[in-house]
């Protein structure tokens, strides 16, 4: 069956710009994260939805970045305004319910 | 907060038997998960533990003990292939998500 997938898997950017990454979980999985990762650096988490619940934003380091979940899947990060302190990995993680999450490769962005 | 610490790097020898030891600081977690996360890629699963004690799963176990509040992942008959980053992460359900300790670098040597 099909993992979680994210697209780009590359983004190259410049300082400014706004950015939209998408994040198409497991079929059936509740739960959606949103994690960051830099260079040599553990996971930071950016934001949780469960199913129609309001989503747990309180991991965005700014209002910047804002994420949406349509339909109870698909998710779109949105990062306004990109500044080179931006650049990282960006990790989409989903779950049944909670608990044992599945990533999907993570899109690279890089903000010149 | 929950000060997840991991040693940052560790080096082993094919074949041998690794220890990496998370050690936190929290008021109160549901589980502790092991990831394992090659260069490049997503985080992969490998255990969790809810009790106290030993999960045992083929070269890999993981240990817990809340009361000391640590945690450690045992690989053994060491492979090249076990050369990768190792996360640990609390499972705190009031909030439904997983914070994650930086990671151990291991690198499996001949």
């Amino acid at each position: 069956g099909a993992g979680v997938s994210q697209s780009p898997s590359n983004k190259v950017t410049e300082k400014g710009k706004d950015v939209e990454l998408r994040c198409d979980p497991i079929s059936g999985h509740t739960a959606l994260y949103w994690y960051r990762q830099s260079l040599g650096q553990g996971l930071e988490f950016l934001i949780y939805f469960q199913g129609n619940s309001a989503p747990d934003k309180s991991g965005l380091p700014s209002d910047r970045f804002s994420a949406e979940r349509t339909g109870g899947s698909v998710s779109t990060l949105t990062i306004q305004r990109t500044q080179q302190e931006d650049s990282a990995v960006y990790l989409c993680a989903s779950s049944l319910s909670s608990g044992r999450e599945f990533f999907g490769p993570g899109t690279r962005l890089t903000v010149l | 907060g929950q000060n997840i610490d991991q040693p940052t790097e560790m080096t082993a020898t094919e074949g041998a038997i690794v220890q990496i030891n998370c050690t936190y600081q929290t008021s109160g977690f549901n589980g502790l998960f092991w990831y394992q996360q090659h260069a490049g890629e997503a985080p992969t699963f490998l255990s969790y533990n809810v009790l106290d004690g030993l999960e045992e799963k083929g070269r890999f176990s993981s240990f817990l003990s809340r009361s000391k509040g640590y945690s450690y992942l045992l690989l053994k008959e060491l492979q090249m292939k076990d050369s990768a980053s190792y996360l640990c992460a609390l499972f705190t359900g009031g909030g439904n998500k997983l914070t994650f300790g930086t990671g151990t670098q291991l690198k499996v040597e001949l």
